[in-house]
């Protein structure tokens, strides 16, 4: 069964400030998606990672996949306000490619 | 503009009672996909779909049920709904079959079962 795990849950950061988020899963996966959750809106995809190796950046997010560690970051760079949010791994079954687990979120709070 | 729209977006019902939301996508996308989402929890899986009459299940299907007889519609059923059914529920879609892209998600319905 796969597990994906996020850490940490709750994450307060100061503006300006440097961050990551891991996110851990449990079997053998080359596909991750990161999202991103506004409160009471939708999800928006922020990177799609399909490779061991993969890195991909927007604006102050960067985000890397490692498939022999089965650990993904988001690396936050120079916080600002606007990143508060709830962020989400979730990573593709790698037995059943339209089966998707999602990690718990991280909270991401930006104070001034 | 692309989009994926689900209805309604908020419905409180009793239970036992059958309901159908349904899910449409503009954007001729193979897969689609449901979700549930709950406090501390994250998202879930119930359903999802590879393309037309291609269902499988995901984490939670119990006590859902979901059809795919058109591209651009995957409806998810509640025979007989009960209080721990009472969550946020998104629809996804994405081009490709194997979550290749990015997925769209709609707008989340939230569900409450009494």
């Amino acid at each position: 069964e796969l597990k994906v795990e996020q850490n940490p849950l709750f994450l307060s950061m100061q503006e300006g400030k440097n961050y990551t988020i891991y996110c851990n899963y449990s079997t053998t996966s080359d596909r991750l998606y990161w999202y991103r959750q506004d409160p009471g809106k939708s999800l928006e995809s922020l990177f799609v990672l399909l490779s061991n190796g993969a890195v991909k950046q927007e604006g102050r997010l960067m985000a890397s996949l490692d498939t022999k560690a089965r650990l993904s970051t988001l690396h936050i760079t120079a916080a600002v306000h606007d990143l508060s949010a709830t962020y989400f791994c979730a990573v593709v079954h790698s037995t059943s490619y339209g089966k998707l687990t999602f990690g718990q979120g991280t909270i991401l709070t930006v104070h001034p | 503009e692309a989009q994926v729209t689900q209805n309604p977006r908020y419905l409180i019902t009793v239970t036992g009672k059958k309901l159908t939301v349904t899910c449409s996508q503009n954007m001729n996308h193979e897969y689609m996909s449901w979700y549930r989402q709950d406090p501390g929890l994250g998202l879930r899986q119930i359903y999802y779909s590879m393309n037309v009459e291609v269902t499988d299940k995901g984490d939670v299907p119990e006590g859902y049920k979901v059809s795919r007889k058109e591209k651009r519609n995957f409806p998810l059923i509640l025979e007989s709904p009960s209080p721990n059914q009472t969550s946020l529920y998104f629809c996804a879609s994405s081009f490709g079959g194997g979550l290749l892209l990015e997925a769209f998600f709609g707008q989340g319905t939230r569900l409450t079962v009494v």
